[in-house]
C-alpha cells in the first residue's frame, strides 16, 4: 500500500527559527508536493519536485524553501518562522510513468505547525 | 494558471437527504480531476478520480461525480448520505501547462445530521 511519512505530526516553534518538515514515500514516485491547508482556502501548494534536486515553486512559495536529496525524501524549510505561518503543511506525492500517466497524489497525515 | 471553485462551503443534510458538491475549473485543455476526502482527524484520501472515457465516474462509497466538459464541471453527488459521511470534500484537476501539477478547490465541509 502507498505510503507517504511525515516525520512529525504537531510541531510549536518560536518566531525566527529555521524549521525542517520532513516527508517521506515509500512507492518510488516522481513527483513530490508541499501543501499548506488553512480553513476555507483549501489546499495551497509551496513547491513541488519532479525529480531529485529539481524544485519549482507553487503559489505561496515566500519563506519558504526545498530539499530534494533523495528521491523518496521532501523536505520543506522555513528559514525564519513566523506566525503567519500558523498552519496544517500536507506532503503529497505522485507518479509521473507512462503506466501511471492519471495518478492521483497520495498524502501524509500532515504536520500542525503552530509559530509562537 | 488553472483555478478551481467549489461554490459551497458549506453545506448541512439529515442522514437519507441528496447530496450535490458543485466544482467548475478553469483551464479548457485535457484535464484530470478528482474529489478527495477528508475525514476529521484523518488524512486526505481518494474518492474517486476521472481522466477519459464515460463522464459519469463511480467511486467508493456510494459517491459518484459527473464531468461536463461544456460546463468545465466536475460535481460529486450521493444520493443518500450517511452520518459517516461528515467530511470536508475538496475538488482537484491536475492539468494546464504543467500537467503535473495538482490544482485544489477551497473545499466544503459536509456536516450530516443524525
Amino acid at each position: 500500500d502507498v505510503k507517504v511519512t511525515q516525520s512529525s505530526r504537531y510541531l510549536v516553534k518560536r518566531t525566527g527559527e529555521k524549521v525542517f518538515l520532513e516527508c517521506v514515500q515509500d512507492m518510488d514516485h516522481e513527483n513530490m508536493f508541499w501543501y499548506r491547508q488553512d480553513p476555507g482556502l483549501g489546499l495551497r501548494l509551496i513547491y513541488f519536485s519532479y525529480d531529485v534536486k529539481m524544485k519549482e515553486k507553487g503559489d505561496i512559495p515566500e519563506g519558504y524553501s526545498v530539499s530534494r536529496e533523495k528521491k523518496e525524501r521532501f523536505s520543506l524549510i522555513l528559514e525564519s518562522a513566523s506566525t503567519n505561518q500558523t498552519s496544517m503543511y500536507l506532503c503529497a506525492s505522485s507518479s509521473q510513468s507512462r503506466s501511471s500517466y492519471n495518478s492521483p497524489l497520495h498524502f501524509g497525515n500532515g504536520t500542525r505547525l503552530t509559530v509562537t | 494558471a488553472q483555478s478551481v471553485s467549489q461554490h459551497n462551503h458549506h453545506v448541512i443534510l439529515s442522514e437519507a437527504a441528496s447530496l450535490e458538491l458543485g466544482c467548475n475549473y478553469s483551464y479548457g485543455g485535457t484535464v484530470n480531476l478528482f474529489w478527495y476526502v477528508q475525514y476529521p482527524g484523518q488524512h486526505l484520501q481518494l474518492l474517486l478520480k476521472y481522466f477519459s472515457g464515460d463522464p459519469l465516474v463511480k467511486g467508493i462509497k456510494g459517491f459518484e461525480a459527473e464531468f461536463i466538459k461544456s460546463k468545465f464541471s466536475f460535481n460529486l453527488r450521493k444520493p443518500s448520505v450517511q452520518w459517516s459521511d461528515t467530511a470536508e470534500y475538496f475538488c482537484a484537476v491536475k492539468g494546464g501547462y504543467n500537467f503535473n501539477k495538482f490544482y485544489f478547490g477551497s473545499g466544503t465541509k459536509l456536516n450530516v445530521k443524525p
